[in-house]
């Protein structure tokens, strides 16, 4: 079993849809990082986030400490938003990483 | 400010040969990595430095794979010989502080034939 599972692997959206994308984890984290990764790009950071919530813009994430559960949210969704999304624990001494979540928005 | 950077961005090499990649953190950060991302999978963990010390190196296949950061800023990964199942993007990402904001490189893309 992954230390970090992430819900659903695959994600199609019509444009302007809701989005949410989850995250569970089963080691105890200093720091819970959402990342963002472009076919054939590099990896960009979202969110590090340790309690409560974050937003940037049209993103926002959330963490429950004590259920070990992370989401990301993407409101009004863009066809530019299409790219993998990994959630990444962070146990103080290391990274674990989800396999990411591909989501496609459709114009 | 300029971001990790990482070359070449692709190489394709047959099996048993030796390939080289580079990784230039961004300025001032004292902890790198390198990851290997195989397709479909989440990046997985080679090998850890900070400063110019391995923290952790525990899956670094060594009898095959290398990596030194001798003067504690860029950093090289050594893949010799090569094999099929080494094909993946091996990605660099430095951080101010072990646990701070990850910046990643944009990978270099290996092919192994």
């Amino acid at each position: 079993k992954n230390e970090v599972e992430q819900s659903p692997q695959n994600l199609t959206a019509q444009e302007g849809e809701f989005i949410t994308i989850n995250c569970s984890y089963s080691v105890g984290i200093s720091a819970l990082h959402w990342l963002q990764q472009h076919p054939g790009g590099g990896i960009v950071s979202l969110f590090m986030l340790s309690s409560g919530k974050k937003k940037h813009g049209r993103l926002i994430a959330t963490i429950n400490i004590q259920e070990k559960h992370s989401s990301l949210h993407i409101t009004a969704s863009h066809p530019r938003d299409s790219a993998v999304y990994i959630c990444a624990a962070y146990t103080g001494n290391q990274f674990y990483f989800g396999t990411g979540t591909s989501l496609t928005v459709i114009p | 400010e300029a971001g990790v950077a990482q070359s070449p961005r692709y190489k394709i090499i047959e099996k048993r040969q030796s390939v080289a990649f580079w990784c230039n953190p961004i300025s001032g950060h004292a902890t790198l990595y390198w990851y290997q991302q195989i397709l479909g999978q989440g990046p997985k963990l080679l090998i850890q430095f900070q400063n110019n010390g391995v923290v952790d190196d525990s899956q670094l296949p060594k009898d095959r794979f290398s990596a030194e950061r001798l003067k504690g800023v860029d950093s090289t990964l050594k893949i010799q010989p090569a094999k099929l199942e080494d094909s993946a993007v091996y990605l660099c990402a430095s951080s101010l502080e072990s646990s701070g904001e990850l910046f990643f490189g944009e990978g270099s893309r290996l092919t192994v034939l």
